[in-house]
């Protein structure tokens, strides 16, 4: 079974930090997501990975970077935090048939981490 | 652009019934993927269903079941004997062949009453 970790359940964190959130696959996918989860919007694409070192914005980046330093991890950084970005965050893997995105499309999901920021 | 539309945010099926939930999109790919995924209170999202544009059959898992009309762009997911274990959001998804951009709609609670 595809394995999708993530650091933290719940965090609470203050206006202005900084804060890390990462996710671990473990079943080699080349391509990795993070989204955010708010009600009655669905999931929204913050940015996604195809690769080590690769990156690509979704549909909503501003206020947050990412890295991908090693296949299986990837983080999403809230470079000063604010209560707007208070949010469900989900990462997700899928496996991809090489080279630019494609292959296989089914996204597996971790089991989410619920942010607040006061 | 792609879109994904649930246009029933609640509903709620006595257990054992049966209930669809609607989802319809918009696209101007000719082949693509569409998913169902279910995520439980406080629980992780996993798959329920997957359908490959191409394929004209109905993709069947267990109690679930899809009816795809690909001309009137619907893709309703069919619930039967539901359980209560059934209770969750669900999420209706596409994503364009060779393409990263899966887009999703609002989901739908469904809850399963005893």
């Amino acid at each position: 079974d595809v394995k999708v970790t993530q650091s933290s359940r719940y965090l609470v964190k203050r206006t202005g930090e900084k804060v890390f959130l990462e996710c671990v696959q473990d079943m080699d996918h080349e391509n990795m997501f993070w989204y955010r989860q708010d009600p009655g919007l669905g999931l929204r694409l913050i940015y996604f990975s195809y690769d080590v070192k690769m990156k690509e914005k979704g549909d909503i980046p501003e206020g947050y970077s990412v890295s991908r330093e090693k296949k299986e991890r990837f983080s999403l950084i809230l470079e000063s935090a604010s209560t707007n970005q208070t949010s469900m965050y989900l990462c997700a893997s899928s496996l991809s048939g090489g080279g630019r995105p494609g292959g296989e499309e089914t996204q597996y999901f971790g089991p989410g981490t619920r942010l607040l920021v006061l | 652009a792609q879109t994904v539309t649930q246009s029933q945010p609640e509903m709620s099926v006595q257990e054992a019934e049966t209930v669809t939930l609607s989802c319809t999109y918009d696209t101007s790919e000719n082949n693509y993927y569409l998913f169902w995924y279910k995520q439980p209170p406080s629980r992780q999202m996993i798959l329920v269903i997957r359908q490959e544009a191409y394929k004209q059959q109905n993709a069947t898992e267990n109690r679930f079941s899809v009816n795809f009309q690909k001309a009137a762009k619907s893709f309703s997911l069919k619930i039967s004997d539901s359980q209560l274990g059934d209770t969750a959001m669900y999420f209706c998804a596409f994503i364009p062949y060779n393409n990263n951009d899966m887009r999703f709609g609002a989901g739908t609670r469904l809850t399963v009453k005893p």
